[in-house]
């Protein structure tokens, strides 16, 4: 068990919809990055946080949002899902400030768009 | 821009064969490197890191030194498992505590 906790684990909807996945951080983490993986593509970096404030951006599309909560938690918000939307999405955690930490990472959220 | 590139799969060996999977990086200064590895259906766990050129980063049975001079990570086992079939990524965090990943590796491992 990494310690991050991602909700929900599979998630099946349809073209167009909007969906939030969620993501708790190891206890005392403040940066979290959200990550794509797709059978094509590998796994891409989509977006970090650091104590509540966007650090980085990598592919991540318009139609994208995310966001970090004050307690530490964050959501990455997907609308106008298209089928090529269909990916495994990862969330990890990083103790803030260390050079020499290494990412945590969660089991992921399964969307299917159907 | 920083990157990582690895050697390309899947990679099938018979059980007990010794196994090396490429990685090379690009990147400025001096980055931390990390071999990640995903069983079926699971999320990415650490698998050994180095922090600084010539350091050899070792777990269970794997093993991965940073050379700076060849700007390498290479993973290398003596002796595969079954258990050891997986997807294996070489990954590295820069300065700025980005990190870069590389494509994976699928390893099957047969008995």
């Amino acid at each position: 068990d990494s310690g991050v906790t991602q909700t929900p684990k599979h998630l099946i909807t349809a073209t167009g919809q909007r969906v939030t996945l969620r993501c708790s951080p190891r206890s005392g983490d403040l940066s979290v990055y959200w990550y794509q993986q797709s059978l094509d593509q590998g796994l891409q970096f989509l977006i970090q946080y650091y104590n509540g404030e966007e650090r980085a951006k990598g592919n991540i599309l318009e139609r994208f949002s995310a966001q970090q909560f004050p307690d530490l938690h964050s959501e990455l918000n997907l609308s106008s899902l298209e089928l090529g939307d269909s990916a495994l999405y990862f969330c990890a955690s990083k103790s803030g400030g260390s050079h020499t930490g290494e990412l945590f990472f969660g089991e992921g959220s399964r969307l299917t768009v159907l | 821009g920083d990157s990582v590139t690895q050697m390309e799969g899947p990679v099938t060996l018979s059980e007990e064969a010794c196994l090396t999977i490429n990685c090379t990086y690009t990147a400025t200064g001096y980055p931390s490197l990390f071999w990640y590895v995903q069983y079926p259906g699971e999320g990415l766990q650490l698998l050994l890191k180095a922090t600084k050129a010539d350091d050899k980063g070792s777990n269970k049975g794997f093993e991965a030194t940073y050379r700076k001079e060849t700007t390498s990570f290479h993973l290398e086992k003596g002796s595969v498992q079954v258990s050891d079939s997986a997807v294996y990524f070489c990954a590295l965090m820069n300065t700025g505590n980005q990190f870069y990943f590389g494509t994976g590796t699928s390893l099957t491992v047969i008995p």
